[in-house]
């Protein structure tokens, strides 16, 4: 199976802070990694696709990047509604595999 | 709009069966992949079952392999989820989702199904 290694596990930062979250696949993903949002007690929400394609809907803050093997999540400006838990997820190899988790405080 | 609405979970000793369903609306159910995910308590989320556009192919997560059946009808828009066998460890919220393609992410997600094993 694919291990999808995210970091941080948590982080607290400030209203317009810029935010980067990693994630790194143990084996080539060919680019499908998807990122999500989850905010408490509701489902998830999918923000980027295919390692930097925004979904529709979603604020332009927030981008997908990658470097070699290291997928990374950035929110260029926190906003309140930003809290929550963010997961990578490959959609490459079955069986699918999420990261861990970011939990995101403001 | 697009919409999953899943039921059918509930408190469920080990050992025991349940089956949870997924109800949607607001697209073409038939044109989309269908999976089930869960939110496991101070865990994460696990994907657990995907099933193709017709029915006729399946997937599973090892944890869930032999124990669950993933299954879909499509004249009535639903997807389900028979679990038996069940083990502490499977209480969970269970998310169903959608997807366009076998490797596209999940677009929209229903509100969950909470699953609790318990003796």
């Amino acid at each position: 199976d694919v291990q999808m290694t995210q970091s941080p596990s948590s982080l607290s930062a400030s209203v317009g802070d810029r935010v980067t979250i990693s994630c790194r696949a143990s084996q080539d993903i060919s680019g499908y990694l998807n990122w999500y949002q989850q905010t408490p007690g509701k489902a998830p929400k999918l923000l980027i696709y295919a390692t930097s394609n925004l979904h529709n809907g979603v604020p332009s803050r927030f981008s997908g990047s990658v470097s070699e093997t290291t997928y990374t999540l950035t929110i260029s400006t926190l906003q309140l509604e930003d809290l929550g838990t963010y997961y990578c997820q490959q959609s490459d190899t079955t069986p699918w595999t999420f990261g861990h988790g970011t939990k995101v405080e403001i | 709009e697009v919409q999953l609405v899943e039921s059918g979970g509930g408190l469920v000793q080990p050992g025991g069966s349940l089956r949870v369903s997924c109800e949607t609306s607001g697209f073409r159910f038939s044109s989309y992949w269908m999976h089930w995910v869960r939110l496991v308590p101070g865990k994460g989320l696990e994907w657990v079952s995907r099933v193709d556009f017709d029915g006729t192919s399946a997937t599973y997560a090892d944890s869930v392999k032999g124990r669950f059946i993933i299954s879909r009808d499509n004249a009535k828009n639903t997807l389900f989820l028979q679990m038996k066998s069940l083990r502490v460890e499977d209480t969970a919220v269970y998310y169903c989702a959608r997807a366009i393609g076998g490797i596209s992410p999940l677009d929209s997600w229903g509100q969950g199904t909470l699953v609790t094993v318990s003796s």
